[in-house]
């Protein structure tokens, strides 16, 4: 199977910092990532579509200036949560599209949960 | 907008016991279907997978249909096992080309006592 990691799996920051969020593919090269996010009791939103080496398409209500996501490589995509704030407190999962066969399967990393104090 | 629904929001039985979860979707309009499950600090698992053109799919003890007329998917696990208490997960896919990604139902959070 497709393995896709992120990294950090937990992180607690100040109001006002910036978090950075790491999605890796492991183990194939994904020109597409997906970011979405999980308020508690709540549905897997999607928030942004990442495609490498171009810029990121972001849902109707996500602020593209405060989640800033970046694509550079086929393995890579990293969302910074700019500026946090205590409503931004949310479980945060990305995917990766593998290509080819059942390439309509997106693979899911474990997720990160951020808490903004 | 699509919305997905799926009932019930929780489900408790017994070993042993088959049993249907349900999902049910706004817009007809979907490229394929899945079903996925979520344990608790770990990454989603897809479990099955239904293109528009098809009506079910089954894998091991587990079998999806899908009514795409009539916006419905319906999850059968049979013979459960504690090892199925999870959150079970349906997300559709939009029509179209592209790289779109998943509308989500809420979940069905599944307990299977031993």
């Amino acid at each position: 199977g497709a393995v896709v990691s992120q990294h950090p799996s937990r992180v607690i920051c100040k109001s006002g910092t910036s978090v950075k969020i790491e999605c890796r593919s492991l183990d194939f090269q994904a020109t597409t990532m997906f970011w979405y996010r999980q308020f508690p009791k709540q549905s897997l939103m999607l928030m942004a579509t990442s495609n490498e080496g171009s810029k990121a398409t972001y849902e109707q209500g996500v602020e593209k200036d405060k989640f800033l996501i970046n694509h550079a490589s086929l393995t890579l995509s990293t969302l910074t949560v700019t500026s946090a704030h205590p409503e931004d407190s949310s479980f945060y999962i990305c995917s990766a599209r593998k290509p080819g066969y059942l390439q309509e399967t997106q693979y899911f990393g474990p997720g990160t949960r951020l808490l903004v104090l | 907008k699509q919305e997905v629904t799926q009932i019930p929001a929780a489900l408790s039985v017994p070993e042993g016991e088959n049993l249907v979860l349900n999902c049910s979707f706004t817009d007809s309009a979907i490229y394929n279907l899945q079903w996925f499950r979520q344990d608790p600090g770990k990454g989603l698992t897809s479990l099955l997978l239904i293109q528009s053109s098809q009506r079910e799919q089954t894998s091991g003890r587990l079998n999806a249909s899908l009514d795409k007329s009539s916006g419905r998917s319906t999850l059968y696990i049979a013979a459960s096992q504690p090892g199925d208490s999870a959150t079970y997960l349906c997300a559709v896919r939009r029509s179209g080309g592209g790289a779109d990604g998943l509308t989500f139902g809420k979940g069905t959070h599944l307990i299977i006592q031993p």
